[in-house]
């Protein structure tokens, strides 16, 4: 069975500075690997994916996440925060049926809220 | 563009009254799922259809109902409403289950 853990529900750092949420995953197979962003009272939008391709995924709004088989990791990284990036951000899994998924719906993590400090 | 669109937006039952969550989809995508969201658990799968006709269970199946007649619309149904569904429902649609999902706007329900 597949799973997706987020190390830290709350993450808080200050505009301008790095932002590093982390996700590591559980699969026997290979995954398929996504970054969503629920901002306050809206639903989930996409932010970027890892689809077995490259291993360094670049997302919207300067996000990017790279892919590290050895390590289950999919860390979400962004170089300079901005006060819109205050957000609930969840990595999700999924996996082909070839492999024994259920039809590739997503499994997510619990989510790590994002605020930034002016 | 709708893409995948939820009514109603909020809703307050009684315990044990029925209703019916609606979602539609314009993207003639076959796969359409629905997930509820309660505080610190993320998203949890409640049932996920991969076509017309064919709905399955997902991780907590119990209390809700699904069919799915059309390509287009994927209604929750709640038999008979209790306190530990208040939640906030969302539904999702794909063009195969191994690309990006898009999510509705969510339904907030609260059973008292």
């Amino acid at each position: 069975a597949q799973s997706v853990t987020q190390l830290g529900s709350h993450v808080s750092v200050s505009e301008g500075a790095l932002v590093l949420l982390r996700c590591n995953y559980s699969s026997s197979v290979p995954p398929y690997l996504f970054w969503y962003v629920q901002y306050p009272n809206q639903g989930l939008q996409l932010l970027l994916k890892y689809t077995s391709a490259a291993t360094l995924v670049k997302g919207i709004n300067g996000f990017e996440a790279e892919f590290k088989k050895s390590e289950t990791s999919f860390h979400l990284t962004k170089p300079s925060a901005h006060m819109s990036d205050a957000a609930e951000y969840f990595c999700a899994v999924s996996v082909s049926r070839w492999y024994g998924g259920s039809q590739g719906n997503l499994i997510f993590g619990k989510g790590t809220k994002l605020s930034v400090k002016p | 563009n709708a893409g995948v669109t939820q009514t109603p937006k909020f809703q307050v039952l009684k315990t044990g009254q029925s209703m019916t969550l609606q979602c539609a989809q314009d993207m003639n995508h076959e796969y359409m799922s629905w997930y509820r969201q309660d505080p610190g658990m993320g998203l949890r799968l409640i049932h996920y259809s991969v076509g017309a006709g064919i709905t399955d269970q997902g991780e907590v199946p119990n209390g809700y109902n699904v069919s799915r007649s059309t390509t287009e619309d994927f209604p929750l149904r709640l038999l008979s409403a209790a306190p530990s569904q208040t939640s906030v429902y969302f539904c999702a649609s794909s063009l195969s289950g191994y690309v990006e999902a898009f999510f509705g706007q969510g339904t907030r329900l609260t059973v008292v």
